[in-house]
């Protein structure tokens, strides 16, 4: 059972253009909504991280808008560059867990 | 080391052979997961290691499966009996605190023929 549903499984983007990718969960107790990015032959790297009590965090281009009522998060690229291209994954853990619940993982392709 | 090191980076083997995978955590990291990585399934949570205390192995998918931490350091992911389904890379990750912050490695990539 997938406990995090994300997608789209791909997406195309113009270089310049926003990139948003959208993450589902059921478990209300999980407290930490991390992102990542994944390159070829490379491991994941976190990316950007929120906490349910904000709604929305920002970091660079990057940004998580959280809605806990609709139990949904996403991650939006702003002015998406070549160099973003690579698999985002979301996940969601909880404090007194011991694992980080991955969603299926959205292939970014920018085109220059 | 800088980063988290895992060895093999890949591995061919034969269907029914043992395998082990290494994985060498950032030093001072007291919280050590193994995941393994399908295409289009994820990351799948395997084992988890927190310092000295029992590991949680709940999400080791059969007893072929098993790892161990040694000296809180260096871990080793072993596949006994390997079977074509075991083809996945095996993700290695430490973390200062646990379930927050991980480091991922670059994994190893095994191929079982």
């Amino acid at each position: 059972q997938q406990q995090v549903k994300q997608s789209p499984q791909s997406l195309i983007v113009q270089k310049g253009g926003i990139s948003i990718i959208n993450c589902a969960y059921e478990n209300t107790a999980f407290d930490y909504f991390p992102w990542y990015q994944q390159f070829p032959g490379k491991g994941p790297a976190l990316l950007i991280a929120i906490r349910p009590d904000v709604s929305e965090k920002k970091e660079g281009r990057f940004t998580i808008s959280f809605n806990k009522s609709a139990k949904q998060f996403s991650l939006h690229i702003m002015d998406s560059q070549p160099g973003d291209s690579a698999t985002y994954f979301c996940a969601a853990s909880m404090t007194a867990g011991n694992q980080f619940y991955f969603g299926t993982g959205t292939s970014l392709t920018v085109i220059p | 080391g800088a980063g988290v090191s895992q060895s093999p980076s890949n591995k061919v083997t034969e269907k029914g052979k043992d395998v082990e995978l290494r994985c060498d955590p950032i030093s001072g990291h007291t919280a050590l997961y193994w995941y393994r990585q399908s295409l289009g399934q994820g990351l799948e949570f395997l084992i988890y290691f927190q310092g000295n205390s029992a590991p949680d192995k709940s999400g080791l998918p059969s007893d072929r499966f098993s790892a161990e931490r040694t000296g809180g350091s260096v871990s080793t992911l072993t596949i006994q009996r390997t079977q074509q389904e075991d083809s996945a890379v095996y993700l290695c990750a430490s973390s200062f605190t646990g379930n927050y912050g991980y480091t991922f490695g670059s994994g190893t990539r095994l191929t079982v023929v």
